[in-house]
């Protein structure tokens, strides 16, 4: 079993839609979450941390399930500049960050 | 601005070649990293290093190997012994795990 697993997608959505992306992890002990945004040919950029209480940054917010050892992201009214493909990261400690392999969204006029 | 920088941003490499990649951060980050990506595929971690002059093999180091001499400094060789090096490899940097990393913008490595 993959340490961070999720589905690849394309995830192919209106302007407008709300998305919503999961992502499961199997080390029980992880101790912190992000979701972070790679754009075609380009390096990943942190986009949110992922917090035990769930936190929101304007469309964007994140939810965390220690219990059911997921994570979710949701994109709320989607644009087109939020065509890019979402990875999940998990923390599995000592500074080392577990990576997953990504969800493509296409977002279309 | 604080940042990590890699160079060169695109590089050919003639098979049966050594190629060394640079990345450097002026972060004040202690801990380093090497990833490679192939196309349509997630991140793979090849080398890190926690603190200077100590570093320790990911999950691909085969082929690859790296020094960390300075903290601010940790290139990446890719040697002969690498069968299939043509990939996208980004270098990262972090001062604490609770923040995530900071990455560079890549080196994509062709080999010709």
């Amino acid at each position: 079993r993959k340490e961070v697993e999720q589905d690849p997608g394309p995830f192919n959505v209106p302007e407008g839609a709300t998305v919503a992306f999961n992502c499961t992890y199997s080390n029980s002990a992880s101790q912190s979450f992000f979701w972070y945004r790679q754009d075609c040919r380009k390096e990943p950029k942190l986009l949110m941390s992922v917090y035990s209480s769930g936190n929101e940054d304007g469309r964007f917010t994140a939810q965390l399930n220690r219990a059911s050892q997921y994570i979710s992201l949701l994109i709320r009214d989607s644009k087109l500049s939020d065509s890019a493909t979402y990875l999940c990261v998990v923390n599995t400690g000592f500074q080392k960050l577990v990576f997953g392999t990504g969800t493509r969204l296409l977002v279309s006029p | 601005d604080g940042g990590i920088t890699q160079s060169p941003k695109y590089l050919f490499r003639k098979e049966g070649q050594n190629v060394t990649l640079s990345c450097e951060q002026n972060l004040n980050h202690d801990a380093m990293y090497w990833y490679r990506q192939d196309p349509g595929q997630g991140l793979r971690l090849i080398y890190y290093s926690q603190i200077v002059n100590d570093f320790q093999k990911g999950d691909i180091a085969e082929g690859y190997s790296v020094s960390r001499e300075k903290k601010e400094s940790f290139p990446l060789t890719v040697t002969s012994a690498q069968k299939n090096p043509t990939a996208f490899y980004l270098c990262a940097s972090s001062g604490d795990g609770r923040y995530g990393y900071t990455f560079g913008s890549g080196t994509r490595l062709t080999v010709v």
